[in-house]
């Protein structure tokens, strides 16, 4: 049972032009969740979270975006950049429990 | 760096043998968690140790097993491997028993099942 999803396995814009990544996640328990990136040969590196309290949570060029009527979630990026290009997982928990993460989107930023 | 160090980086092996994963979490971290990463797929996560005690079991093959060492590194032992074991083990760590905070990853060790 994938409780967290990320239905678009690649994503690819224009330097400069917004990025925006989705999430959809079933478990209604879930109050927390997290974004992180993960560039080759390296671990995922925490990137952004929100807690299910808020609508919106933003960290420089990044925002992300949480509607727990839809049970969904997004992260905005803008601009974006070359260096943005990497895999995003989604990652949601509960009550502090481990994080459940999605399959991962692979952003590719153009110059 | 990120604090949190897996050796090996890589290992190539063949079917049913046993290896063994180790993880030195980030200094202060008391949990410990591990994740495998198979082509195509997310992180699917596989088993968690508090201070020592398993605190949480995903999906975790009965071939494999864990434990978290007083000094509170960690070692994933998978044995009698099979082809379809060939992924990224990640091991991450995190300053309590929850996520709140984020987790710090390593770099994983990519096993190689031929």
């Amino acid at each position: 049972d994938q409780q967290v999803k990320q239905n678009s396995p690649s994503l690819s814009v224009q330097e400069g032009r917004i990025s925006i990544l989705n999430c959809d996640y079933t478990n209604s328990m879930f109050d927390y969740f997290l974004w992180y990136k993960k560039y080759p040969a390296e671990g995922p590196t925490f990137l952004i979270s929100i807690s299910s309290i808020k609508d919106k949570n933003e960290d420089g060029r990044f925002t992300v975006f949480l509607n727990k009527s839809a049970k969904h979630l997004s992260l905005h990026i803008v601009p974006s950049q070359p260096g943005d290009s990497a895999v995003y997982f989604c990652a949601a928990s509960n009550s502090g429990s481990r994080l459940t993460f999605g399959e991962g989107t692979q952003l590719t930023v153009n110059p | 760096d990120s604090g949190v160090t897996q050796t090996p980086k890589h290992l190539i092996t063949a079917t049913g043998q046993r290896v063994t994963l180790r993880c030195s979490p980030r200094s202060g971290d008391l949990s410990v968690y591990w994740y495998q990463q198979s082509l195509d797929q997310g992180l699917q996560f596989l088993i968690q140790y508090y201070n020592g005690e398993e605190r949480a079991k995903g999906n975790i093959l009965e071939r494999f097993s864990a434990q978290q060492f007083p000094d509170l590194h960690s070692e994933l032992n998978l044995s009698s491997l099979e082809l379809g074991d060939s992924a990224l083990y990640f091991c991450a760590s995190s300053q309590v028993g929850g996520p709140n905070y984020g987790y710090t990853f390593g770099s994983g060790t990519r096993l190689t099942v031929v």
